[in-house]
């Protein structure tokens, strides 16, 4: 089954404004990724957050993971119409080495209309 | 330059060929790997080499068949092409196993079976 499932499953915002999107993980982790996807294009990596990391910033996101709650969220703050994306967090398991191999949910597609 | 690149961008072809994707990397990392995204944009890694040695082989037919000539290449060979098999392909690179660093992904092949 599926390690990483994204809530919601589409978004749409008005640009200015602040978007959430949460990954729920059903096994223990070492690490947590967050990825975009462009239309068209790969996944480019955003941010990731170890286990015992609770809150990460890069610029205009935040990270955050409850690991008791098994769950992750991306805030993008001042959200701009380049921020229009798929996004996706992937796990991978805890308690050993995964082989980097990461479990990816299946998205959320942000809009943020002009 | 492009980190990661693949060719070619679109496939179209009929149920029964055999086709290949190729991919290079020019990161100069150890570690390459093949995903599969569906319709649904569930994103699956298939296969995963680490100098040119392969790591991860998930249940995949075994008329998908990757080849390695060295640690900046990886190729997919697909035999008997099904129309199950369309979806697009994407290859992927990290500098190592680790889970604990981003993967870098082409812009991938979209596999078009008639």
């Amino acid at each position: 089954s599926q390690q990483g499932e994204e809530d919601p499953q589409a978004l749409s915002i008005q640009e200015g404004e602040n978007a959430t999107m949460n990954c729920s993980y059903k096994t223990s982790i070492n690490n947590l990724q967050w990825y975009r996807q462009n239309s068209g294009r790969g996944l480019v990596h955003l941010i990731l957050i170890r286990s015992n990391e609770r809150e990460k910033h890069s610029g205009r996101l935040r990270v955050t993971l409850d690991t008791s709650k098994k769950s992750s969220s991306l805030l993008i703050t001042a959200s701009r119409a380049a921020d229009t994306a798929s996004y996706f967090c992937a796990t991978d398991k805890g308690g050993g080495t995964s082989y980097g191999k990461l479990t990816f949910g299946q998205g959320t597609i942000l809009t943020v209309h002009p | 330059d492009t980190a990661v690149s693949q060719t070619p961008k679109y496939l179209v072809t009929q149920m029964g060929n055999d086709k290949s994707i190729k991919c290079e990397q020019n990161l100069g990392h150890d570690t390459m790997y093949w995903y599969k995204q569906d319709s649904k944009k569930f994103l699956k890694i298939m296969f995963s080499y680490n100098n040119k040695e392969l790591i991860i082989n998930e249940t995949v037919p075994n008329r998908f068949s990757p080849k390695s000539p060295d640690k900046a290449h990886l190729n997919l060979h697909i035999n008997s092409l099904e129309l199950g098999d369309s979806a697009v392909y994407f290859c992927a690179s990290s500098q190592d196993l680790g889970t604990d660093q981003p993967q870098h992904f082409g812009d991938g092949t979209r596999l078009s079976i008639l």
